[in-house]
């Protein structure tokens, strides 16, 4: 079946300008992440989803990142007044609820540049 | 808390073990660990449960230590394809209660070279 998937795969933006990034988990998945990873670092939480739950904002870096989700279905990841150091690797995962059985499964994520 | 996982690196030959440890500062019912080759997604390799239960890759093995809250992955006679970055990602125990708001953290990733 189809996996994760994210778009668009690359994005070269200005610095200042607001990016959008979109994540279309796997059919069925309550639970949807989205990480961020910088060249040649681990994997940095920013936020997490779980069915009709408060989402977990814990992991957003500055009030310029915001994300929602629809239902249980796509998700948007927005940077407002991008800068240098958001150039990253945005990957987003989905799992379904029962955790004990239930790995993350990743798309290929965003690269993003701001210039 | 993120978790920390040692040693940072390693490099192997072709046919040697290797052990990647993770530490957590909380109580664990569970580890996921994942693989990533440079420019890649991670990819699942296994969940390890409390209480021994494992789920995932057929040749690698992994331990659980609940006192220590540690888990290690074992890596026997490395194939050039077990090259990668490994994360872990431990969960505590309340991950059973459906719609809580427990995130995977993840630990900084075991860069792992298998040389021929």
């Amino acid at each position: 079946g189809a996996g994760v998937s994210q778009s668009p795969s690359n994005k070269v933006t200005e610095k200042g300008k607001d990016v959008e990034l979109r994540c279309d988990p796997i059919s069925g998945h309550t639970a949807l992440y989205w990480y961020r990873q910088r060249l040649g670092q681990g994997l940095e939480f920013l936020i997490y989803f779980q069915g009709n739950s408060a989402p977990d904002k814990s992991g957003l870096p500055s009030d310029r990142f915001s994300a929602e989700r629809t239902g249980e279905s796509v998700s948007t990841l927005t940077i407002q007044r991008t800068q240098q150091e958001d150039s990253a690797v945005y990957l987003c995962a989905s799992s379904s609820g029962d955790r004990r059985y239930s790995p993350l499964h990743f798309g290929n994520g965003t690269r993003l540049t701001v210039t | 808390q993120q978790p920390v996982q040692s040693p940072q690196a390693v490099i192997l030959r072709e046919g040697e073990d290797a052990v990647i440890n993770c530490s957590s500062s909380k109580a664990l019912y569970s580890v996921h660990w994942y693989r990533q080759k440079h420019g890649e997604a991670p990819v699942f390799l296994m969940i390890l449960l409390k209480g021994g239960e494992q789920k995932g890759h057929e040749k690698i093995s992994a331990s659980f230590n609940e006192k220590k809250q540690q888990s290690s992955l074992y890596l026997t006679a490395s194939q050039l394809s077990y090259s990668g970055t490994y994360f872990c990602g431990p969960e505590g125990s309340r991950w059973w209660v459906i719609g809580s708001n427990y995130k995977l953290t993840f630990g900084k990733g075991t860069l792992l070279t298998v040389n021929p």
